[in-house]
């Protein structure tokens, strides 16, 4: 059974940085690009950040380019998001996502986690 | 990166069917068929229903169907059940290897 286990988030003051982790477990971790993608409180989804298999490929949405990284360690079944220069509107809950599909960042995102919160505030 | 474009709400009786569009771009939806609509409950991780525009994940209900013309993706639920009340979001990888998603659509079964 695929699982995505997120952690890391939490309060944090504007400017501060943080950084999430999702566990993965449930299938070959290094076959398969993965996504960061939030939902704001009682808003949309909105892609954040995606990294390929390898590392290779990596991209991210414009608005959070310059401020946050995404990596994985394929040895540890993980995936991280270091989140730097956090604004107010970076305040959501974060879903790390399995991809899956021919390029190379997946083509659909099959698998979910349940989310960690991220709250940004003074 | 633009939103795709879907409408706020759509609404349907039991049985009935129900059509969610969700408009793009040449950058996204009309440049690829790599189309997936999303469902999500309250409370609830989304849930992939459609990929590659029409395509069914194992284990989802053939009532869910997908299509695309141009531009302009669409997501039908037939027999709308009450189960069927959710929140879907269209969604299509892009020409700068990204992804972009609807604003999103709630369904509400009367």
């Amino acid at each position: 059974e695929v699982q995505l286990v997120e952690s890391g988030g939490g309060l944090v003051q504007p400017g501060r940085s943080l950084r999430l982790s999702c566990a993965a477990s449930g299938f070959t971790f290094d076959d398969y690009a993965m996504h960061w993608v939030r939902q704001a409180p009682g808003k949309g989804l909105e892609w954040v950040s995606g990294i390929s298999w390898s590392s290779g490929s990596i991209g991210y949405a414009d608005s959070v380019k310059g401020r946050f990284t995404i990596s994985r360690d394929n040895a540890k079944n993980s995936l991280y998001l270091q989140m730097n220069s956090l604004r107010a509107e970076d305040t959501a809950l974060y879903y790390c996502a399995k991809a899956v599909g021919e390029t190379s960042f997946g083509t659909r995102l099959d698998y979910w986690g349940q989310g960690t919160l991220v709250t940004v505030s003074s | 990166q633009s939103a795709l474009t879907q409408p706020a709400s759509v609404s349907g009786s039991p049985g009935q069917s129900i059509t969610i569009s969700c408009t793009g771009h040449s950058s996204d939806v009309n440049g690829y068929n790599f189309v997936s609509w999303y469902q999500q409950h309250p409370g609830k991780a989304p849930k992939l229903m459609i990929h590659d525009v029409s395509d069914r994940p194992s284990g989802v209900s053939n009532r869910f169907s997908g299509s695309k013309s141009g531009n302009t993706a669409s997501l039908t639920i037939s027999g709308l059940q009450a189960e069927d009340e959710a929140d879907y979001y269209c969604s299509s990888y892009t020409s700068s290897s990204t992804y972009v998603f609807g604003a999103g659509t709630k369904v509400t079964v009367l």
